[in-house]
C-alpha cells in the first residue's frame, strides 16, 4: 500500500545536538512538507519542497534544515540553533498541480532531555 | 495570502447529537477545502473535501457545505459517537504552494 512513513516515532535530543527526522513516501507525490505542532496548537509550516533539489522556507524555518535529493525522501534536521525543539513533527505530501489534499505521516515526537 | 479562521476551538456534545464546525477564508481565489481529523498522537487524516464548484458534499454521517459568496464552509457530523472525539482542522487552497489551515477544533463526544 502507498503511504508516507515517518521515523522514528519518538526521539530524544540532548542540548546542543543536531537530530534528523526521516520522511519517506511511495505515493509518487512531487510536493512534500514539514509541520510543527505544539500541544493544543495548530500546524505551523517549517519547510516545503515542490521538486527534487529545491525547497522553500515556511513560517518557522529558523533552527531547521532540509534536503530533497530524492523524490521519495524529505528529511528534516533540527539543529542546535532551535532553542525550543520539543514538539510533534508532521511530514506530508501531495500531488503537485491542481488542488489536492495532503497525505500526512504518523508524526515524530521530539523531546529535549 | 490566504487566512483561514476556525470556530469554535472546543466543542462538547452528547452522543447522538450533531456537531457543526465553521471556517471562514479570506482569498476569493480559494477553490479547494479539505477537512482533517487528528486523533491523539497521530497524524491528521483527510475525512472529506469540497471544491468551489460544489455547494455540499456528504459521506455517511459527515457533510461539508460551502458558501462562496460569504466565504465560509462548515463541517457537519450527525449522530455523533465517542470515536468522533478528535481535533478537526479545516484548510483552504488558493493555488499557492501550500494549504492554509485553521487552528483546529477539539470535539469531545460524551457517552
Amino acid at each position: 500500500d502507498g503511504g508516507i512513513t515517518q521515523s522514528p516515532k519518538y526521539l530524544f535530543r540532548k542540548e546542543g545536538q543536531n537530530v534528523t527526522l526521516s520522511c519517506e513516501q511511495n505515493l509518487n507525490h512531487d510536493a512534500m512538507y514539514w509541520y510543527r505542532q505544539d500541544p493544543g496548537q495548530g500546524l505551523r509550516l517549517i519547510y516545503y519542497s515542490q521538486i527534487v533539489n529545491d525547497f522553500q522556507k515556511g513560517d518557522i524555518a529558523e533552527g531547521y534544515s532540509v534536503s530533497r535529493e530524492k523524490k521519495e525522501s524529505f528529511p528534516l534536521t533540527v539543529t542546535s540553533a532551535q532553542k525550543n525543539p520539543t514538539a510533534f513533527y508532521l511530514c506530508a505530501s501531495r500531488i503537485q498541480g491542481g488542488s489536492y489534499g495532503y497525505t500526512f505521516g504518523s508524526g515524530t515526537r521530539l523531546t529535549v532531555v | 495570502g490566504e487566512n483561514v479562521e476556525q470556530h469554535p476551538s472546543t466543542l462538547s456534545v452528547q452522543e447522538g447529537d450533531s456537531a457543526v464546525i465553521k471556517c471562514t477564508y479570506s482569498d476569493s481565489a480559494s477553490n479547494y477545502f479539505p477537512w482533517y481529523k487528528q486523533e491523539l498522537g497521530k497524524g491528521p487524516q483527510l475525512i472529506i473535501d469540497i471544491r468551489s464548484n460544489v455547494g455540499e458534499k456528504k459521506d455517511q454521517r459527515i457533510a461539508v457545505t460551502l458558501n462562496k459568496t460569504a466565504k465560509h464552509f462548515s463541517l457537519h457530523i450527525t449522530e455523533t459517537q465517542p470515536e468522533d472525539s478528535a481535533v478537526y482542522f479545516c484548510a483552504g487552497d488558493s493555488g499557492y504552494s501550500t494549504l492554509t489551515f485553521g487552528k483546529g477544533t477539539m470535539l469531545l463526544v460524551s457517552p
